[in-house]
């Protein structure tokens, strides 16, 4: 069974930094693309990130592009995103995805990690 | 900056039949753009429905249909029952992994 599993959120001052991880098992980690989605409390999804399955090449949303960085360990099956200089707009749930086959859509979600940024 | 719209609310009657749309600011919705479709209800994590613009995933019953519908992409639900009551977005893909989402449209049935 795919699991995917979120952890290191929390209330996190703005101007703090923090490092989310997925734990990744029921697949072969090394063979997939991963990606970072966001929700903000009461809003919609936004895209965050994505990371080759070799771990080799990045993408970022431009509205975070120079904060925040994807990365990976396929020996530790496990997924990160670094986040610097937090802003309060940062505060939503984070979700660790599998892209499928191809990368064009998802197939697999983890449950989520609340991030709070606030004084 | 690429903007994907889609209706901010639909309502259905149960047992009717509910259209929900994805479109783009600056271009038509093709198969190009790999159109998904995800589910997702309060205080979990989406469930992904469709994707490849019509593909429906596993488990998902065949009264979700997704397709191109002139220059946007479609979901509709046809036969709706009251467990579809929820929030759907729609993602496209911009190409080298990069994605983009709809605001999302939220689904009543009553």
């Amino acid at each position: 069974e795919v699991q995917l599993v979120e952890s290191g959120g929390g209330l996190v001052q703005p101007g703090g930094s923090l490092r989310l991880s997925c734990a990744a098992s029921g697949f072969t980690f090394t063979d997939y693309w991963m990606h970072w989605v966001r929700q903000p409390p009461g809003t919609g999804l936004e895209w965050v990130s994505r990371i080759d399955s070799a771990g080799t090449t990045t993408r970022l949303a431009d509205s975070v592009k120079g904060r925040f960085t994807i990365s990976r360990d396929n020996a530790k099956n496990t997924l990160y995103l670094q986040i610097n200089h937090l802003r309060a707009e940062d505060t939503a749930v984070y979700y660790c995805v599998r892209a499928s086959w191809g990368n064009y859509h998802f197939d697999y979600w983890g449950h989520g990690t609340l991030l709070t940024v606030s004084s | 900056q690429t903007v994907v719209t889609q209706e901010p609310s639909i309502s259905v009657s149960p047992g009717g039949t509910a259209t929900l749309t994805c479109g783009l600011s600056s271009d038509s919705v093709s198969t190009s753009y790999y159109p998904s479709w995800y589910q997702q209800t309060p205080g979990r994590a989406p469930r992904t429905l469709i994707y490849n613009t019509n593909t429906r995933s596993s488990g998902v019953p065949d009264r979700f249909y997704g397709s191109i519908l002139g220059n946007t992409a479609a979901l509709t639900i046809t036969g709706a029952q009251a467990d579809d009551e929820s929030d759907y977005f729609c993602m496209l893909h911009l190409g080298d992994g990069v994605m983009v989402f709809g605001g999302g449209t939220k689904l009543t049935v009553l």
